[in-house]
């Protein structure tokens, strides 16, 4: 069966500090990956979404980025954290793009302080 | 128009009762629908997938109504374990990912 990783669960991090969050499938090949943020009290907000290795496209522009160097293993980073960058970030996986349900990972609590 | 809309509640039900959410969206070419269920502090879990005629597991029924471009779903019997925040999701205009809604949260009481 297919699993998720995501990790560290939780993170208390500085303003200006760099991130990494990383996040790896296992079970299935050729997934499609996801990076949400959901605000407190807010929606999930897609970031990043990638079809295939070194295939990220990113849906709201904002000192995030992600990579996908294997392919199952996604990776959100940042170099410079701000204030409004605290927020529930969440992983997913699904089969097919667009028609398949996403399957999320335990999610990392980020708190910028 | 937001892509998703949903009534953000509270719901507050008795055990036993039943209840319906509903959920709005906006893209007529939508074509996956999906009811996810999240816990506090916890990740969105794929609750149950909504198909064109209608579908039902145990408890919970969905319905797609497209013409008015709404989908529902319905809890019988509420039980304690169903307080949750319910979320309607729906294929995004692009169509490479899901785009959800807020959320309805739903509290059920003894």
């Amino acid at each position: 069966s297919q699993t998720i990783h995501q990790w560290p669960a939780t993170l208390v991090q500085p303003v200006g500090s760099p991130l990494s969050l990383e996040c790896t499938v296992e079970g299935t090949s050729n997934p499609n990956l996801y990076w949400y943020r959901q605000a407190a009290g807010r929606g999930l907000q897609l970031l990043f979404y990638s079809v295939g290795i070194g295939q990220i496209s990113s849906e709201v522009p904002q000192n995030l980025s992600a990579s996908r160097p294997q392919d199952r293993q996604f990776i959100l980073s940042s170099k410079k954290l701000l204030l409004s960058d605290s927020g529930f970030y969440l992983c997913a996986w699904s089969v097919l793009t667009g028609s398949s349900p996403l399957h999320f990972g335990n999610g990392t609590r980020l708190t910028v302080t | 128009r937001k892509e998703v809309e949903q009534d953000p509640g509270p719901f507050n039900v008795p055990e036993g009762a039943t209840v319906a959410f509903n959920c709005t969206y906006s893209n007529s070419a939508s074509q996956s629908f999906f009811w996810y269920r999240q816990d506090c502090r916890k990740e969105p879990k794929l609750l149950m997938s909504v198909y064109s005629s209608g579908n039902e597991d145990g408890r919970f029924t969905a319905q797609l109504n497209r013409a008015s471009q709404y989908i529902s779903l319905l809890i019988r019997d509420s039980k304690l374990s169903d307080s949750a925040t319910y979320l309607c999701v729906v294929n995004t205009n692009s169509g490479y990912a899901l785009n959800f809604g807020k959320g309805t949260s739903l509290l059920v009481t003894p």
